[in-house]
């Protein structure tokens, strides 16, 4: 199975401010059509999950373009260029490149 | 607009059965793949099963094969979850998800409870 390792998994940021997520799969997520299924998740408190970013920095409709999403092979990273109130959850990377598809253990976002 | 709405959870002895549905709406249902993905309570995501658009594919996690079955009805739009020999630690909820090339598209979930 394809470990994913997010880092850090709590993040106390301050409102206005930058905020990253890395992901790191333990083998490369191209798949054999060329493409790489990493996919970002938010989780908000009470809420089900809403995807963010697939095929690494695809935005999904109505995802704010503060967040972007990156990376390539095995590392890929999630940033929010200023954070606001309405960002704080649980932020999950995915990948659907082989199954079983897996998480990231996620990373909690929180206002300093 | 893409719905998908999920029933069929509830209170289940250890050993019990259910069948959860997931009610798709707003999009061709017959042309995409479906997931089922659950959450323990205080917990991170765990893919369940997959099943593709014709159901030509179908896959589970190890920690429910040979326990649960998925399978769909294109001409309904419903995609379900038959989860036999429940145990305690499948207490969840469980969401189902529209995929379209890594595009996920997330239900509200239904709370399944595995206790005596």
């Amino acid at each position: 199975d394809i470990v994913m390792t997010q880092t850090p998994l709590s993040s106390p940021v301050t409102l206005g401010q930058p905020a990253s997520v890395s992901c790191r799969s333990s083998q490369s997520l191209v798949h054999s059509d060329g493409n790489t299924y990493l996919s970002w998740l938010q989780q908000r408190p009470g809420q089900p999950p809403r995807l963010l970013f697939y095929k690494i920095s695809n935005r999904f409709s109505g995802v704010p373009d503060r967040f972007s999403g990156s990376g390539a092979g095995t590392d890929f990273t999630l940033k929010i260029s200023r954070v606001e109130a309405e960002d704080v959850g649980v932020y999950y990377c995915m990948q659907l490149t082989q199954f079983p598809y897996t998480f990231g253990q996620g990373t909690k976002l929180e206002i300093k | 607009e893409v719905q998908l709405v999920e029933s069929g959870g509830g209170l289940v002895q250890p050993g019990g059965s259910l069948r959860l549905s997931c009610a798709a709406s707003g999009f061709t249902f017959s042309s995409y793949s479906m997931n089922w993905v659950r959450q323990a309570p205080g917990k991170g995501l765990e893919w369940v099963s997959f099943i593709r658009h014709d159901s030509s594919d179908i896959y589970y996690a190890d920690s429910v094969k040979g326990r649960c079955t998925i399978s769909r009805d294109n001409v309904n739009n419903l995609v379900y979850l038959q989860m036999d020999s429940l145990r305690d630690e499948d207490t969840a909820i469980y969401y189902c998800a529209r995929e379209w090339f890594g595009e996920l598209n997330w239900g509200q979930g239904t709370l399944v409870t595995v206790s005596s």
